[in-house]
């Protein structure tokens, strides 16, 4: 059974950097793209950025480019969004999600639960 | 970015009736459409994709059809814990982009 947990969540200030991952089981980690979504609490689905099977970035929403780096390690069964100068705007819940395809057909067939991000002064 | 309309935002019906939601997306996106269901407090689930295939598991009473820039999902007999918010999903241009989801409640 696939399983992915997030963590990572915090309140943190704006400005200020932050570091998700996310632990993967019950499928073979690196035959798989991955992404991460996030979702405003009470509001839509917004995908985040994605990353190949063999750690290659995909893609970034313009709204993160140059804030966010997504990475993976196979070894760890692991995916990571390194968030940095963070912004009232990035409150959120991040999803981890499993893409269908190893490089990326950007779309998800599952969801980790999520981990809560709060920016905030 | 691709735009993606869904109709209606919100729906209240027995348990037992039929339910379709639209979504229209702004350009052509082919068949390369998903739904997913999102029950609240949880994450999203995957239930159709390429417009009309059912994903494994999901109960046969989920329904997609549709292609270009107009779709639809269909509940045929509406069940309790079918209560969620539903959203569309396009993946044939980049970024990826979803509906703004449609809560469906029951009566």
């Amino acid at each position: 059974e696939v399983h992915l947990v997030e963590s990572g969540g915090a309140l943190v200030q704006p400005g200020r950097s932050l570091r998700l991952s996310c632990a993967a089981s019950g499928f073979t980690f690196d035959d798989y793209a991955m992404h991460w979504v996030r979702q405003v609490p009470g509001q839509g689905l917004e995908w985040v950025s994605g990353i190949s099977w063999n750690a290659v970035p995909l893609r970034y929403a313009d709204s993160v480019k140059g804030r966010f780096t997504i990475s993976r390690d196979n070894a760890k069964n692991s995916l990571y969004l390194q968030m940095n100068r963070l912004g009232p705007e990035d409150t959120a819940i991040y999803y981890c999600a499993k893409d269908v395809n190893i490089n990326g057909d950007y779309y998800f067939d599952y969801f980790g639960q999520g981990t809560l991000v709060t920016v905030s002064s | 970015d691709i735009h993606l309309t869904q109709s209606p935002t919100s729906l209240s019906a027995s348990v037992g009736d039929r339910v379709t939601i639209t979504c229209q997306a702004s350009q052509d996106v082919a068949i390369n459409l998903n739904w997913y269901q999102q029950k609240p407090g949880k994450a999203p689930k995957l239930l159709i994709f390429d417009s009309s295939n059912l994903q494994a598991g999901v109960p046969s009473r989920f329904s997609g059809s549709g292609s270009g820039t107009h779709f639809s999902f269909t509940i045929s007999s509406l069940q309790p814990a079918d209560t969620a918010t539903y959203y569309c999903q396009q993946y044939d241009n980049l970024p990826p982009t979803f509906g703004g989801g449609t809560k469906v409640e029951i009566k």
